[in-house]
C-alpha cells in the first residue's frame, strides 16, 4: 500500500529537548516536503526536498532542520523546541514538484 | 501576509445540494492550482487541480473553476454527500513551492 508514515504521531516534551519526528515514503517519490498546521492559518510549508541532498527552504523554515540522505526518509529536526512549535506537523511527498501531493497521517507535537 | 485566502471558515449544505467552496491568491505568478480535503485524525487527500491555462476542471462530481482576471478559484460538488463534510483546503503552486488557505469546514446535512 502506497503510504507515508510519520512517526511519533503524539509527542508531549519540554522547551529545549531535541526532538526529531521521522517521515519515510514507500512511492520512490522524488520530492517531499514537511508542513505545519494551526488554526486559521492553513498549512505553511516549513521545508522541502526535490531529491536526495537537495533540501530548500518553505515558508517558516525557522527554528527546524531537516536531512535527506535517503530518498524514502526526510526527517524533521528541532534541536531547541520551543512553545510557538507546538501545533500539528504533516509530511507529504510526490513524484515531481508541485504535483499531487500523498500526506502522512500527522504528529500533534506539543512544546511546554 | 496570507497570498491564498479561503474566506469562507465554514459552510453547511443540504445533502443532495451543491456546494461551492471559494479561494482567492494574490499572487499571478501562481501556475498550478490544487485542492485538498481533510478528515480528522487524518492527513490531506488530492481531490482535483486545474493548470493555470484551463478555466475548468471536471472529475465526477467535483469541478474546479480558475478565473485568472479576478485571480478566483472555486470547487463545486454536486450533489453533496454526507460523507463530503470535511475540511478543504485549496493550494497554489509557484517554483518548487506550495502555498495553501486556512481550508474552510464543509457540513453536509442529511
Amino acid at each position: 500500500e502506497a503510504q507515508v508514515t510519520q512517526n511519533p504521531r503524539y509527542l508531549i516534551t519540554v522547551t529545549g529537548k531535541k526532538l526529531t519526528v521521522t517521515c519515510s515514503q514507500n512511492m520512490n517519490h522524488e520530492y517531499m516536503s514537511w508542513y505545519r498546521q494551526d488554526p486559521g492559518l492553513g498549512l505553511r510549508q516549513i521545508y522541502y526536498s526535490m531529491n536526495v541532498e537537495v533540501t530548500d527552504k518553505g515558508d517558516v523554515p525557522e527554528g527546524y532542520k531537516v536531512s535527506r540522505k535517503e530518498k524514502r526518509n526526510f526527517p524533521l529536526i528541532l534541536e531547541s523546541p520551543s512553545p510557538n512549535q507546538t501545533s500539528l506537523y504533516f509530511c507529504a511527498s510526490s513524484p515531481g514538484t508541485g504535483q499531487p501531493q500523498h500526506f502522512g497521517d500527522g504528529t500533534r507535537l506539543s512544546i511546554l | 501576509d496570507q497570498q491564498v485566502k479561503q474566506n469562507s471558515p465554514s459552510l453547511s449544505v443540504q445533502e443532495g445540494r451543491i456546494s461551492i467552496l471559494n479561494c482567492d491568491y494574490t499572487n499571478s505568478m501562481f501556475d498550478y492550482f490544487l485542492w485538498y480535503k481533510k478528515y480528522p485524525a487524518e492527513g490531506p487527500t488530492f481531490l482535483i487541480s486545474i493548470s493555470s491555462i484551463k478555466d475548468k476542471n471536471e472529475d465526477g462530481r467535483f469541478t474546479v473553476f480558475l478565473n485568472k482576471s479576478a485571480k478566483h478559484l472555486s470547487l463545486h460538488i454536486v450533489p453533496s454527500q454526507p460523507g463530503d463534510s470535511a475540511v478543504y483546503f485549496c493550494a497554489a503552486r509557484y517554483g518548487n513551492k506550495l502555498v495553501f488557505g486556512a481550508g474552510t469546514i464543509l457540513r453536509v446535512k442529511s
